[in-house]
């Protein structure tokens, strides 16, 4: 199945605990996004990555981390600087270039609570 | 600044009923719109995509249609069933926007009654 894979479907963080959301794809995507989502709310770009070992901060990086080693692999850290994490976090993967038939493709996502 | 307006973010009409999903956004200098649908705790299923020369598109009973020089786009959804209810997005690619980023709207609740 080609797809994207996101784990876990359900995270709980404790006070000042990092917590590392999974984003795996094989669809030989060369890049990666990561979004929030707010209830009620559209999503927003946290951090997204073109090519490996290479990304870039979105319109709201502040307290989080992410690293791309692999090209198929895209992990979130969301760290004790971010003082309010409770969200919807959904990864995406497209092709690269900057082309009008690029299309996104999202994972089912991981909510994140804090306990 | 480059925002995605979605109005109203709920609506509900009864099974049968055509529907009318808008979408404005502040810049004309696009590469594409992309309308989502998006189930309760899920994540994002792509419908349509509008590339920037293009009028309209249609799958099935769904239609999107591009008007740029006015900044809307409306998705139009045939003779609706409850199981169309769910969140419907618009997102919009944006010439200035960094990477390929996408411009998400706030999103607008369907609920279709039997």
């Amino acid at each position: 199945d080609g797809g994207i894979t996101q784990s876990p479907k359900y995270l709980f963080r404790k006070e000042g605990q990092n917590v590392t959301l999974s984003c795996e794809q094989n669809l030989n995507h060369d890049a990666m996004y990561w979004y929030r989502q707010d209830p009620g709310q559209g999503l927003r770009l946290i951090y997204y990555s073109q090519i490996v070992n290479d990304f870039q901060k979105g319109d709201i990086a502040e307290g989080y981390s992410v690293s791309r080693e692999k090209k198929e692999s895209f992990p979130l850290t969301v760290t004790s600087a971010q003082k309010n994490p409770t969200a919807f976090y959904l990864c995406a993967s497209s092709i690269n270039g900057p082309t009008a038939k690029n299309i996104q493709y999202f994972g089912a996502g991981t909510r994140l609570s804090v306990l | 600044k480059q925002e995605v307006t979605q109005i109203p973010a709920a609506l509900s009409v009864p099974e049968g009923e055509n529907l009318v999903l808008n979408c404005s956004f502040t810049d004309s200098a696009i590469y594409n719109l992309q309308w989502f649908r998006q189930d309760p705790g899920k994540g994002l299923t792509s419908l349509l995509l509008i590339q920037s020369s293009q009028r309209e598109q249609t799958s099935g009973r769904l239609n999107a249609s591009l008007d740029k020089s006015s900044g809307r786009s409306t998705l139009y959804i045939a003779a609706s069933q409850p199981g169309d209810s769910a969140t419907y997005l618009c997102a919009v690619r944006f010439y200035k926007a960094a990477g390929n980023k996408l411009t998400f709207g706030g999103g607008t609740r369907v609920l279709v009654k039997p």
